[in-house]
């Protein structure tokens, strides 16, 4: 099946800092890569959509200058999370696209990216 | 109203009984159904698909969707502690990005 990687699995930084985080599609072209955000007993919460070679686009309330997201080649896309506060801790997830699976709506799911902001 | 709603849980359950979970939602545009599985610290993989109403099964697994009722089911027999997680239901409307909406997902722990 599609494999979808994340790395840093855990990051703990201080406020005000800039934290990147990495999402690659490990046996598959990804041409569309989602960004979510989950809190604890929460949904998972879609932050944006990544196209390959185009801007991302936001959902609403999302702010694109605090989290930049690059999706430079088909299986990597990045999102920065600009100078972390406190209350941008959470579980990041990213999921990727596989148009060859035969399901449209199938993403496959990254491991998360817990992420601490002191 | 949220679009699907899903009891948070925890349920708990001994070890192989039969798992009820369930979801509503309010937009009679979704098509699609499907059913994740989310292991504690994990990302979340794809358990069940089921397109428009009717039954689909998959070894212990049971997905049932009642479009007029605008309700799905998940059902799993013979319930395992590693089938211990958190199931989030997703649907989506055809056509356009496909991107589903999710339900906030149920706690489930089979305890032995």
């Amino acid at each position: 099946g599609a494999v979808v990687s994340q790395h840093p699995s855990r990051v703990i930084c201080k406020s005000g800092t800039s934290v990147k985080i990495e999402c690659r599609s490990l046996d598959f072209q990804a041409t569309t890569m989602f960004w979510y955000r989950q809190f604890p007993k929460k949904s998972l919460m879609l932050m944006a959509t990544s196209n390959e070679g185009s801007k991302a686009t936001y959902e609403q309330g999302v702010e694109k200058d605090k989290f930049l997201i690059n999706h430079a080649s088909l299986t990597l896309s990045t999102l920065t999370v600009t100078s972390a506060h406190p209350e941008d801790s959470s579980f990041y997830i990213c999921s990727a696209r596989d148009w060859t699976s035969g399901i449209p709506q199938e993403q496959f799911f990254g491991p998360g990216t817990r992420l601490t902001v002191l | 109203q949220k679009e699907v709603e899903q009891d948070p849980g925890p349920l708990s359950v001994p070890e192989g009984a039969i798992v009820s979970l369930n979801c509503t939602y309010s937009n009679s545009a979704f098509q699609y159904f499907m059913w994740y599985r989310q292991y504690s610290r994990k990302g979340p993989e794809l358990l069940m698909y089921t397109y428009s109403s009717g039954n689909k099964e998959d070894g212990r697994f049971t997905a049932q969707v009642d479009k007029s009722s605008k309700y799905i089911s998940l059902f799993i027999r013979d319930s395992q502690p590693s089938d211990s997680a958190t199931y989030l239901c997703a649907m989506s409307a055809s056509g356009g990005s496909y991107i589903p909406t999710f339900g906030r997902g149920t706690s489930l722990i089979v305890h032995p």
